[in-house]
C-alpha cells in the first residue's frame, strides 16, 4: 500500500529558530501535498497545499512567510517553520496524494514541535 | 469551512457493531465523503470513502443516504483496538485538485 514517510517525529527547538520537516512518499508518486498542524484534543487544520514544481496555497489567516513549504519533486516536499515561537508548538502532519492512484489520500504519522 | 457534523463521542461494546453517524447537509453533488480514523498522536488511518452509493471494504461499511446529506460508517465488530478519533471528511475541489477538510470527529471508545 502507499506510505508516507515524515521526519522527524519529534523535535524540540529554540525560540527564534528555524525547522524544516521532511514528508516523502515512499513508493508512489506525489503530485499532491497537504500539510496539516493539530493542537491538542483538536482537529487536523489544512495549512496548505502543494503541487510539485508550484508555489504552495496556503489556506486563509496562514502565514505563508512563517511556514516555508517547498515541494521540489514527486517524492519529497518540506514544511520549514521559521523564526519559531513556542505558539508554534503543535503536532504537525503531511499527507499525500497521487491522481494516478485514484482517490486515495495517504498520511504520515506526524511530527511533534515543542519550541522552547 | 468544514462541511460535516459529528457527535463528540460514543461508546460500543466490544463485539458489538458500531455505527458512527455524520451529517454533511450542504455537499455538493460531486464531493466525495470520506472517513478516517486517528489513533492517539499517530496519522489519520484511511477507512474508506464514497460518493452515492453504500460501499464495504475489509473495515468497515459506509452507508450514504438517498438524498447524500448524511452518512453512516459501520464497524461491524468493534474491537479495543478500534478506539480512536474517528473523522467524516466531504472533499472539497480546489482549484487544482481538491482537498480533505476535516470536521471535529467523533471519540469512539470500545468497551470489554
Amino acid at each position: 500500500g502507499a506510505v508516507v514517510s515524515q521526519h522527524p517525529s519529534r523535535v524540540i527547538c529554540k525560540s527564534g529558530t528555524s525547522v524544516k520537516i521532511e514528508c516523502r512518499s515512499l513508493d508512489f508518486q506525489a503530485t499532491t501535498m497537504f500539510w496539516y498542524r493539530q493542537f491538542p484534543k483538536q482537529s487536523l487544520m489544512l495549512m496548505a497545499t502543494s503541487n510539485e514544481g508550484s508555489k504552495a496555497t496556503y489556506e486563509q489567516g496562514v502565514e505563508k512567510d512563517k511556514f516555508l513549504i517547498n515541494h521540489a519533486s514527486l517524492t519529497l516536499s518540506t514544511l520549514t517553520v521559521t523564526s519559531a515561537h513556542p505558539e508554534d508548538s503543535s503536532f504537525y502532519i503531511c499527507s499525500a496524494h497521487s491522481g494516478s492512484r485514484g482517490y486515495g489520500y495517504t498520511f504520515g504519522s506526524g511530527t511533534r514541535l515543542t519550541v522552547v | 469551512d468544514a462541511k460535516t457534523t459529528q457527535p463528540p463521542s460514543m461508546d460500543c461494546a466490544e463485539g458489538r457493531a458500531a455505527n458512527l453517524p455524520c451529517n454533511h447537509s450542504t455537499i455538493s453533488g460531486n464531493e466525495y465523503v470520506y472517513w478516517y480514523r486517528q489513533i492517539h498522536s499517530q496519522g489519520p488511518q484511511y477507512i474508506i470513502h464514497g460518493l452515492k452509493n453504500n460501499e464495504t471494504n475489509e473495515m468497515a461499511s459506509l452507508i450514504i443516504t438517498e438524498d447524500r446529506k448524511s452518512s453512516t460508517l459501520i464497524l461491524p465488530h468493534a474491537t479495543l483496538r478500534d478506539t480512536a478519533v474517528y473523522y467524516c471528511i466531504v472533499r472539497v475541489p480546489m482549484e487544482y485538485g481538491n482537498k480533505l477538510v476535516f470536521g471535529a470527529g467523533t471519540i469512539l471508545r470500545v468497551k470489554s
